[in-house]
C-alpha cells in the first residue's frame, strides 16, 4: 500500500515571500500520479497542481511549482511571492496508474500561515 | 459546471441514530468518491463508483456504512447506528472517467453527541 507523509504540521511565510512545502510517498509502483490540494479553512478542497511520474519536467501553475524527484520520491511544492489568500491547509495526494479506481492517499497536511 | 454539492453541510445526531448524507456531483462526471476526514488529518478513501456501480467497497469503515449511486447521478452515504468516532467531515468528489483531477464538494461535518 502507498503511504504519503508531510513531515511539516504547520508553516509560516511573510507576505510575498516564497515558502517551501515538503511531501515523501512511499510505492513500488512506476507510474502514478501527484498531487497538491488547497482546503481554505470551511472550504471546499481545490486541486493546486498535479504531476505525472513519467514526465521529468516539473510541473508549474503561475505562482505554484513542484520539485518532483522520482529516485528519492519527493515531491514539494513551491508557493512565490505568497499572499495572505494562500493561508490554508495543504494536502500532498498520491494515485497509481494502475488501479482502475484512481482513489487518492493523501498526506496529514501542511498548516500554512502568511503574515501580513 | 455548478461543482459538487453535498447536503446537509452539518448533522448533528445522537449515538446510535442513523444518519444520510447525499452528494451531487458535476454532471458529466460518471465517477463519484467519498471520503473521510477526521480532525487534522487528510482525507481518507472510503469508497467510489463509475456510474451506478460501485467497484470499490472495501474500505469503508464497517457494515454500518453503505453507499448507492441508483441512477448513475446523486449518491448517499447512510451510517446506521451512529458511534462518537463516526465524528467527521465526510467529503465527495466527483470525476471523468481516467486520469483527470477529482473536484471536491463542501463536506458534511457529522457530530455525533
Amino acid at each position: 500500500a502507498q503511504t504519503v507523509t508531510q513531515s511539516q504540521p504547520e508553516m509560516s511565510v511573510q507576505e510575498a515571500e516564497t515558502v517551501t512545502l515538503s511531501c515523501t510517498y512511499d510505492t513500488s509502483e512506476s507510474d502514478y500520479y501527484l498531487f497538491w490540494y488547497k482546503q481554505p479553512p470551511s472550504r471546499q478542497m481545490i486541486l493546486v497542481i498535479r504531476q505525472e511520474a513519467y514526465k521529468q519536467q516539473n510541473a508549474t501553475e503561475n505562482r505554484f511549482s513542484v520539485n518532483f524527484q522520482k529516485a528519492a520520491k519527493s515531491f514539494s511544492l513551491k508557493i512565490s511571492d505568497s499572499q495572505l489568500g494562500d493561508a490554508a491547509m495543504y494536502f500532498c495526494a498520491y494515485r497509481s496508474a494502475y488501479n482502475a479506481g484512481n482513489m487518492l492517499t493523501f498526506g496529514g497536511g501542511t498548516r500554512l500561515m502568511v503574515k501580513p | 459546471d455548478t461543482g459538487v454539492s453535498q447536503d446537509p453541510r452539518h448533522k448533528i445526531t445522537k449515538r446510535g441514530q442513523n444518519v444520510t448524507f447525499r452528494c451531487d456531483p458535476i454532471s458529466e462526471h460518471n465517477r463519484l468518491y467519498w471520503y473521510r476526514q477526521t480532525l487534522g488529518q487528510g482525507p481518507e478513501f472510503l469508497t467510489y463508483f463509475q456510474n451506478e456501480a460501485q467497484l470499490e467497497k472495501s474500505r469503508l469503515l464497517s457494515d454500518r456504512f453503505s453507499a448507492e449511486r441508483p441512477k448513475g447521478s446523486f449518491s448517499t452515504l447512510e451510517i446506521q447506528r451512529t458511534e462518537q468516532g463516526d465524528s467527521a467531515m465526510y467529503l465527495c468528489a466527483s470525476s471523468m472517467e481516467g486520469p483527470r483531477a477529482q473536484h471536491f464538494g463542501d463536506g458534511t461535518r457529522l457530530s455525533i453527541l
